[in-house]
């Protein structure tokens, strides 16, 4: 069960903007709109950011986006605060035995 | 508003079985073609998938592959929650074990509080 690949670790200062991507294959992220992202603060469960690519749910920030281009998705934080340091996982449907499956996780620090 | 609330024990001996159950309030186990999954989480192995239960017109389940042989997931109605069975545990079962609903196609709103579970004698 290969987990979609993040970077470790993104950084950036108050006010920027930061990109985290999730790469795939075409059995999951390319090949289904289906690619979700998560916040999870430490000792917490995670947190639904953005659901089918590009959709954020109800009271998420407009700072949170979400894109995707062939086996990559990206998850964009625009105007970078300090509560948003934390720990970020992207997580597809895959077209599998084993149906879904998380990114790595990357480690958002605000400077 | 949906709410999750996990129980079980946090220490479960090698060789036996794993077992919690995710009380669910705000929202029906039984309704159609909503999800109700078991994620974990360990240093090792990250986030997890392990498996799912929904219903449609009648019970379905689906499994990771990685814990197939040794899962179940089963939905109790009376109770208005799901339960996670893990036999045969080994100290590599050792995570945080999460019960999360998935309503749309694939994406997982509501989460429960997580559950430590460590395997050790």
């Amino acid at each position: 069960q290969s987990a979609l690949t993040q970077p470790a670790s993104v950084s950036g200062s108050p006010g920027q903007s930061i990109t985290i991507s999730c790469t795939g294959t075409s059995s999951d992220v390319g090949g289904y709109n289906y690619v979700s992202w998560y916040q999870q603060h430490p000792g917490k469960a995670p947190k639904l950011m953005i659901y089918d690519v590009s959709t954020r749910p109800s009271g998420v920030s407009n700072r949170f986006s979400g894109s995707k281009s062939g086996n990559t998705a990206s998850l964009t934080i625009s105007g970078l605060q300090a509560e948003d340091e934390a720990d970020y996982y992207c997580s597809s449907y895959r077209s599998s035995s084993t149906l879904g499956v998380f990114g790595s996780g990357t480690k958002v620090t605000v400077l | 508003q949906v709410q999750l609330q996990q129980s079980g024990p946090g220490l479960v001996k090698p060789s036996q079985t794993l077992s919690l159950t995710c009380a669910i309030s705000g929202d029906s186990v039984s309704r159609n073609s909503v999800g109700w999954h078991w994620v974990r989480q360990s240093p090792s192995r990250g986030l997890e998938w392990l498996g799912r239960t929904y219903y449609k017109s009648r019970w379905y389940n689906d499994y990771a592959v990685s814990v197939k042989s040794r899962i179940s997931i089963n939905a109790d109605t009376s109770k208005n929650q799901f339960s996670l069975q893990v036999n045969s545990v080994t100290p590599e079962d050792t995570a945080v074990y999460y019960c999360a609903r998935q309503e749309r196609y694939w994406d997982f709103e509501y989460w429960g509080q997580g559950t430590l579970v460590t395997v050790s004698s």
